[in-house]
């Protein structure tokens, strides 16, 4: 059975960074465009960025540029995000989910909190 | 950016109804849309793409319908499991943007 395992919590302070892993079971990372996705607390998905396999490159939702950085370790089949300069805002939990226009399989969540 | 805008915010209906969700965007997206249901603590779940196709395992008294901007959701009988969040997604630009949410909560 196909499932994204992600890593756990996390509470940071404002100006830190974080990353949060992915880890594709069942399958290989190859066979996966992994994307990110946050929810902050009471609001709606929110698009971050993923891997755009027709281009071969990875995709930034422009909000996020020059602070979020994906990569992939194919040899443990784990995707990793890293967002740097945290502030309250950016409170939620992040999402893994394989798609590029939408998402049909997402891991559990893990959930960041910024406060100092 | 496309903004999408959902309503209503909150749906209150019983089980055995028949409700609708409305999705509009702030420009035509074609038929590029995506349904999600959310249940609290848990992530979304892919209900339908394309405005109009189940995902696999989907009940069929789901259905989608729309184009250009404006699109629904309809639940043809609420069941006890449906009550839940309810999220539309555009992938018509690079934007991907989601709706902000219609929750669907018990009568």
């Amino acid at each position: 059975q196909v499932q994204l395992v992600q890593s756990g919590a996390e509470v940071k302070k404002p100006g830190a960074s974080v990353k949060v892993s992915c880890k594709v079971s069942g399958y290989t990372l190859s066979e996966f465009s992994i994307h990110w996705v946050r929810q902050a607390p009471g609001k709606g998905p929110e698009w971050m960025g993923g891997f755009d396999p027709e281009q071969g490159k990875r995709i930034y939702a422009q909000k996020f540029q020059g602070r979020l950085t994906m990569t992939e370790d194919t040899s443990t089949d784990t995707a990793y995000m890293e967002l740097t300069s945290l502030r309250s805002d950016d409170t939620a939990v992040y999402y893994c989910a394989n798609g590029f226009w939408y998402f049909d399989i997402w891991g559990r969540g893990t959930l960041v909190t910024v406060s100092s | 950016d496309i903004q999408m805008t959902q309503s209503p915010s909150t749906l209150s209906a019983s089980v055995g109804d028949r409700v609708t969700i409305t999705c509009r965007a702030s420009q035509s997206i074609s038929d590029w849309l995506a349904w999600y249901q959310q249940i609290p603590g848990k992530a979304p779940k892919l209900l339908i793409y394309k405005t109009s196709n189940l995902e696999n395992g989907v009940p069929s008294r789901f259905s989608g319908s729309g184009s250009g901007t404006e699109f629904t959701l309809t639940i043809s009988s609420l069941q006890p499991d449906d009550f839940a969040t309810y999220y539309c997604q555009q992938y018509n630009s690079y934007s991907r943007a989601f709706g902000q949410g219609t929750k669907l909560e018990i009568k």
